[in-house]
């Protein structure tokens, strides 16, 4: 469901280290998965995405996990760098529709 | 090759002017939604327009908000009577037609304008 008014969850990692980003998704009817990184002032930017078919998919330093049982999606990023400091949302498209639904969000901190 | 593009970047309002918000899509795409952000917050859908035709307005407030794709020009995002609760960003994304074979349905947003209600 949606949240109104509430911070963003923040997740603290040292440069350097791997990074593991999870988001709940709803709705079992979901065929697409997606997700997107925010800077600070800026619109979202595609990261990778993912079909309901596959339980995998890796990218350059990103792999995104998909585990249609429990209705989880993750995003691993690999050797953290200064630069992957930003806001991480996940999204879903429901089958036969457009639109992407977009999940709470999680900030990423990286410490020196 | 021009991605998405908002204008106006910022935007300020007394309470009770109208506020207009312009999308250009990348070029190529003919599929423009609408998408609000609070503060902290994710992404709300508000609106799903292709040429000419609003196909999904599911998340579009009942009163006050309208938005159009016409035929020529950008689409607009327009809010009538605006209130402080409108100040957020709103963003706009395009994709180039329907999800494709596999169900993929990559949205490319733009940079977003930020409207401030006085």
């Amino acid at each position: 469901g949606e949240s109104v008014g509430l911070h963003l969850p923040t997740l603290s990692v040292q440069e350097g280290d791997n990074s593991i980003i999870n988001c709940a998704y709803s709705n079992s009817a979901s065929d697409y998965f997606i997700w997107y990184k925010q800077e600070s002032g800026k619109g979202p930017q595609f990261i990778i995405d993912i079909r309901s078919n596959m339980d995998k998919r890796q990218g350059q330093r990103v792999t995104v996990l998909l585990n249609k049982t429990v209705k989880h999606l993750s995003l691993q990023i690999a050797a953290t760098q200064p630069g992957d400091s930003a806001v991480y949302f996940c999204a879903e498209k429901i089958q036969g529709a457009q639109k992407l639904v977009f999940g709470q969000g999680t900030r990423l901190t990286i410490n020196p | 090759n021009a991605g998405v593009m908002q204008n106006p970047r910022h935007l300020v309002r007394r309470r009770g002017q109208e506020a207009r918000l312009r999308c250009s899509p990348m070029k190529g795409h003919s599929h423009v939604y609408w998408y609000r952000q609070l503060p902290e917050e994710g992404l709300k859908f508000m609106v799903y327009l292709q040429k000419e035709n609003i196909i999904d307005e599911s998340g579009m407030p009942k009163e006050r908000f309208s938005a159009e794709f016409p035929k020529e020009g950008p689409s607009i995002l327009r809010i009538q009577q605006v209130v402080r609760g409108d100040s957020a960003a709103y963003f706009c994304a395009s994709s180039p037609g329907l999800p494709n074979i596999s169900g993929a349905n990559v949205l490319t947003f733009g940079a977003g304008s930020r409207l401030t209600v006085l």
